[in-house]
Parts: structure tokens; sequence; C-alpha cells
């Protein structure tokens, strides 16, 4: 069975302050993966996809960038935080080849101070 | 431009009752939609999805109904459970090679006991 596993589970951060959230999915080889954003109360912004090891393509401009080290690895990460950073990101995953399905991982929860 | 809307933004129904979600969406090229279901807290997790060359989807006591004239659809809850309160996201994509989902805004579901 496929399990996803996001880290750190929440983090409180300054503004100014970087930042490195990381997703780990396992049971799947070659997976599509996928960094989403959701403020409070809010809606699903799709960030990044990557279809494969080392490519990483961005859907949105949010001061963000992300990296795909390993098969089963997808890290977003910035260099210095902003208080519209704050907010739930979200880890997901899909098969390739044209599958539509998206599962999603638990979450992280960040805070901008 | 928001290319899936939802309605209601917040439903409240009886224990048995059957509650209905409403999705509606602009691009005529989107042609698979999903919806899922988040509780506070958690990542969403897949309810019940529908291609649109289909026009009904069913799974137990969830089903969609798909307008593609329209370019509307709805999602029927049957004897709402107070285990189904939660927020439902309607999603839309085109079958690009990967899956770039447009979420709507979300309905959140109270079912009193």
């Amino acid at each position: 069975a496929q399990t996803i596993h996001q880290w750190p589970v929440a983090e409180i951060k300054a503004v100014g302050s970087p930042l490195s959230l990381g997703c780990t999915i396992k049971g799947k080889s070659s997976p599509n993966l996928y960094w989403y954003w959701q403020a409070t109360g809010g809606t699903l912004q799709q960030l990044f996809y990557s279809i494969t090891v080392g490519q990483v393509e961005s859907v949105v401009q949010l001061n963000l960038s992300a990296s795909r080290p390993k098969d089963d690895q997808f890290i977003l990460s910035t260099e210095k935080l902003l208080l519209s950073h704050s907010g739930f990101y979200l880890c997901a995953w899909s098969l390739g080849g044209g599958s539509y399905e998206q599962y999603f991982g638990p979450g992280t929860r960040l805070t901008v101070l | 431009q928001q290319q899936v809307r939802q309605s209601p933004q917040s439903l409240t129904v009886w224990e048995g009752e059957t509650a209905i979600l409403n999705c509606s969406y602009e691009n005529s090229a989107f042609d698979y939609f999903p919806w899922y279901q988040q509780f506070p807290g958690e990542g969403p997790a897949l309810l019940i999805s529908i291609l649109s060359v289909s026009d009904k989807k069913e799974d137990g006591r969830f089903t969609i109904f798909f307008n593609k004239r329209e370019k509307k659809l709805s999602l029927h809850i049957a004897d709402s459970q107070p285990g189904d309160s939660a927020t439902y996201f309607c999603a839309a994509s085109a079958n690009t090679g990967y899956q770039n989902f447009y979420f709507g805004k979300g309905t959140s579901l109270t079912v009193i006991p």
C-alpha cells in the first residue's frame, strides 16, 4: 500500500527566515508529485508538479521553490519567508501515464510571524 | 477568474436527509471531476470522481450527477450522517500528461443528529 508522509507536522517561523518542507511517498515507483497551498479556510492552489527526478515545474509564483532529489521525495523551500506564506501545505501524488487520481498527504501547518 | 465554482458555501442538513452540493466550471476542456472530503487539520481525501464521458457515478451513499452541456455537476450525499460533516471540494482538470487541478472554494457541510 502507498503511504505519503510529510514533515514537519507544523512549523512556526519568523518573517525572513528560511523554510524547508518535505514529502516522501512509499510504495509507488516514479509517481507524479505535487505541492499545494491552502489558506486557512480557503481553497487549494497547486504550486509545483514533478513528473520525474530532478525536474520540477512551477504553476504559480509565490517566492517558493521545489526540488525532487529522489524518486520518492519532494522538497518545498524558500530562503526568506513572508507573512503571506502562512497556511497549510499539502503534498500529493498520482500515477504517471495519464492516470487522473491525486492523493494527498496529511499536510504541514505553517505559521509565519 | 475562478475556473470552478461551488455552492452553497455552507449547508446544514438533518441526519438521514440528502445533502446536495453544487459545482460548475468554465473550461470545456475539463474532463475529470473529483470530489474531495476534508476534515479540519487533515489533508483532503478523494471521495468520488467522474469523467466527462459519464453523466452519473455512484459509490455507496455518494452520487455525482454531471451535465456536460451546462458545465455543471452535483454531489448527492444520501442518508447523511454526522460523520459526513466536513468541507467538500469540487475540482476539475484536463488530461495534460500531469494533472493540473483547479479547485472550487468548498462547501462546508454540517449534519445535525
